[in-house]
């Protein structure tokens, strides 16, 4: 099954809203990442936040971790019609002696002019 | 700087057919990915590598194999087609698990 799930599946709002996008995984990690896929085409990777960090920030993204409780959020502030896109939160869990990049089944976001 | 560069783009196979799909990075890293995405699913690790000769199990590795004879490439076979294996086909590749690059795709069609 996939180490992070994002909740909620989809979101509609309209221009200049907020947009909360939340995710939550099962093991420990060392890192969580958040990744945006405009449709037809590749992740991009957006932000990542370590273990021991509780709160990142780059430009209108603001990305939270809490490890107690296993889970992280994605705030957009004042939302773009091109903010349109999937989300997905990635993490590392390690496999053995290696470690791999599990990924969630993502947030659909529309952001409606 | 090409990224990460996948080739074929798109592909259709007849059922039983085989065939390769190659990634290739000039980053120099040492994490190469591919991955498989279906329509309202995430993505899910095919098979995963952390350096040249060497490929890991991923969450869903049956029905394909990979290899990794240069650092800068990660092929993955499919040896018989089965329509269970329509999906669009990202390879990604990070540096140690972190910030990963990803390739635009590829749509494969089994018939």
């Amino acid at each position: 099954s996939q180490q992070g799930e994002e909740d909620p599946q989809a979101l509609s709002i309209q221009e200049g809203e907020n947009a909360t996008m939340n995710c939550s995984y099962k093991t420990s990690i060392n890192n969580l990442q958040w990744y945006r896929q405009n449709s037809g085409r590749g992740l991009v990777h957006l932000i990542l936040i370590r273990s021991n960090e509780r709160e990142k920030h780059s430009g209108r993204l603001r990305v939270t971790l809490d490890t107690s409780k296993k889970s992280s959020s994605l705030l957009i502030t004042a939302s773009r019609a091109a903010d349109t896109a999937s989300y997905f939160c990635a993490t590392d869990g390690r496999a053995g002696s290696a470690r791999q990049l599990t990924f969630g089944s993502g947030t659909q976001l529309t952001v409606l002019p | 700087n090409a990224g990460v560069t996948q080739t074929p783009k798109f592909r259709v196979l007849k059922t039983g057919q085989s065939m390769t799909l190659l990634c290739a990075q000039d980053m120099n890293h040492e994490y190469m990915y591919w991955y498989r995405q279906d329509p309202g699913m995430g993505l899910r690790l095919i098979h995963y590598s952390v350096g040249e000769g060497t490929t890991a199990k991923g969450e869903v590795p049956d029905g394909y194999n990979v290899s990794r004879l240069k650092k800068q490439n990660f092929l993955l076979g499919l040896e018989s087609a089965a329509p269970s294996q329509t999906s669009v086909y990202f390879c990604a590749s990070s540096y140690s698990a972190r910030e990963a690059f990803f390739g635009q795709g590829t749509r494969l069609t089994v018939v």
